[in-house]
């Protein structure tokens, strides 16, 4: 099956600093990838459609000047924590879609903001 | 810190029962469905799926039943075993847009 790598899979980073987190595609091309914020407990929660070479489209009440989103290549989108806040700690998951409906999860990535 | 929500529902079964999950979706419009497992700290992976078009699909000890007229979606594993616990999500997919559902917590008594 296809594979979608996530980086980091867990970072802890003080209050007031930015974070950079990494989804790619390795053998596919994806012209969409998704990003996906899950509290403990919860169910995934869609934060953002990142479409190649466009900006991304941010679900209602997500703050897209905190969450930035990059897809600059088919293979690879970044999300961005800017200025993070302890209250931004939770488990983030991309995944990316290949055509016509089939997506790809990457293994997750705990945020951590102490 | 992190927010206060709903704790997910369970289900627990003894080794080799058989499971049913549930899930309500909200769009109508929805033509494919998934079902994943999440266990602690990883991604979801992919079980098994079904277009609007069909209302039963199996798989390897996996069924997913889908009834359209009142928008719900169940599956069914067969001779449950303990590497079966995890949380089990349904996700609804319409135009390139998948949701997802609040998820089951799947225990496995030995």
């Amino acid at each position: 099956g296809a594979v979608v790598s996530q980086h980091p899979s867990w970072v802890i980073c003080k209050s007031g600093t930015s974070v950079k987190i990494e989804c790619r595609s390795l053998d596919f091309q994806a012209t969409t990838m998704f990003w996906y914020r899950q509290f403990p407990k919860q169910s995934l929660m869609l934060m953002a459609t990142s479409n190649e070479g466009s900006k991304a489209t941010y679900e209602q009440g997500v703050e897209k000047d905190k969450f930035l989103i990059n897809h600059a290549s088919l293979t690879l989108s970044t999300l961005t924590v800017t200025s993070a806040h302890p209250e931004d700690s939770s488990f983030y998951i991309c995944s990316a879609t290949r055509q016509p409906y089939e997506a790809f999860f990457g293994q997750g990535t705990r945020l951590t903001v102490v | 810190g992190e927010s206060v929500g709903l704790h997910l529902p369970t289900l627990s079964v003894q080794e080799g029962d058989n499971s049913i999950i549930n899930c309500a979706y909200s769009n109508s419009a929805s033509d494919y469905f998934i079902w994943y497992k999440q266990e602690s700290g990883k991604g979801p992976q992919f079980i098994i799926d079904i277009r609007s078009n069909m209302d039963k699909r199996q798989g390897q000890r996996v069924t997913v039943l889908l009834n359209k007229t009142v928008k719900h979606l169940s599956l069914q594993i067969a001779a449950t075993q303990p590497g079966d616990s995890a949380v089990y999500f349904c996700a609804e997919n319409w135009n390139n847009d998948m949701r997802f559902g609040a998820g089951t917590r799947l225990t496995v008594k030995p």
